[in-house]
């Protein structure tokens, strides 16, 4: 059982969608992390929530504590977007991090 | 500031032999964090440090061990390597492990 669930495994979008990118999890948390992987590995930490929602450019993280649910969305996408993005949650007990699959997107100019 | 740097970058390692891999921090941040990303697994945890003392750690075996040192740095060993070792391993620092995450660009290792 993955302790978190990412959703869709691969996205394909045209440059200037709106993209939404959900993942659920499991185990109690004391902080969700969204991350970005582009090909050849490097990681870029994007958000760190605990509650509501931040943004950061045209980059929106939502979190819903009692649903155990949060959402990345990108707006005006853009084929510098493409890329891995993960969903990793720091459980509240125990502090063990816990990882998606992760979410392949590909926007096409 | 510089960013987190891994050492070596890329390693080629036969069964049975071990294995040091070193991490340098970005300057002040004391939480250092292993992980480890396979294609088949995806990104694991391995362990995290801070202030020279292993604060938690993931569900690997024994042979995977780290230490980091008074300067922050962290090195992170595997020993009697399997195939299945084969994989990138990544650290990321943190001002105390609470807070964002940077990334190191990562060792790739792969097992013959």
């Amino acid at each position: 059982k993955n302790e978190v669930e990412q959703s869709p495994q691969n996205l394909t979008a045209q440059e200037g969608e709106f993209i939404t990118i959900n993942c659920s999890y499991s185990v109690g948390i004391s902080a969700l992390h969204w991350l970005q992987q582009h090909p050849g590995g490097g990681i870029v930490s994007l958000f760190m929530l605990s509650s509501g929602k931040k943004k950061h450019g045209r980059l929106i993280a939502t979190i819903n504590i009692q649903e155990k649910h949060s959402s990345l969305h990108i707006t005006a996408s853009h084929p510098r977007d493409s890329a891995v993005y993960i969903c990793a949650v720091r459980s509240g007990t125990g502090n063990q991090f816990y990882f998606g699959t992760g979410t392949s997107l590909t926007v096409i100019p | 500031k510089a960013g987190v740097t891994q050492t070596p970058r890329y390693l080629i390692k036969t069964r049975g032999q071990q294995v040091t891999l070193s991490c340098s921090p970005i300057s002040g941040h004391r939480s250092v964090s292993w992980y480890q990303q396979t294609p088949g697994q995806g990104l694991q945890f391995l362990f995290e440090y801070f202030s020279e003392t292993q604060r938690n750690k993931g569900n690997f075996p024994g042979r995977f061990s780290g230490r980091q040192f008074s300067n922050s740095r962290s090195e992170m060993n595997v020993s009697t390597l399997e195939l299945g070792d084969s994989a990138l391993y990544l650290c990321a620092s943190s001002l105390s492990g609470w807070e964002t995450q940077y990334f190191g660009p990562g060792t790739r290792l792969l097992v013959l």
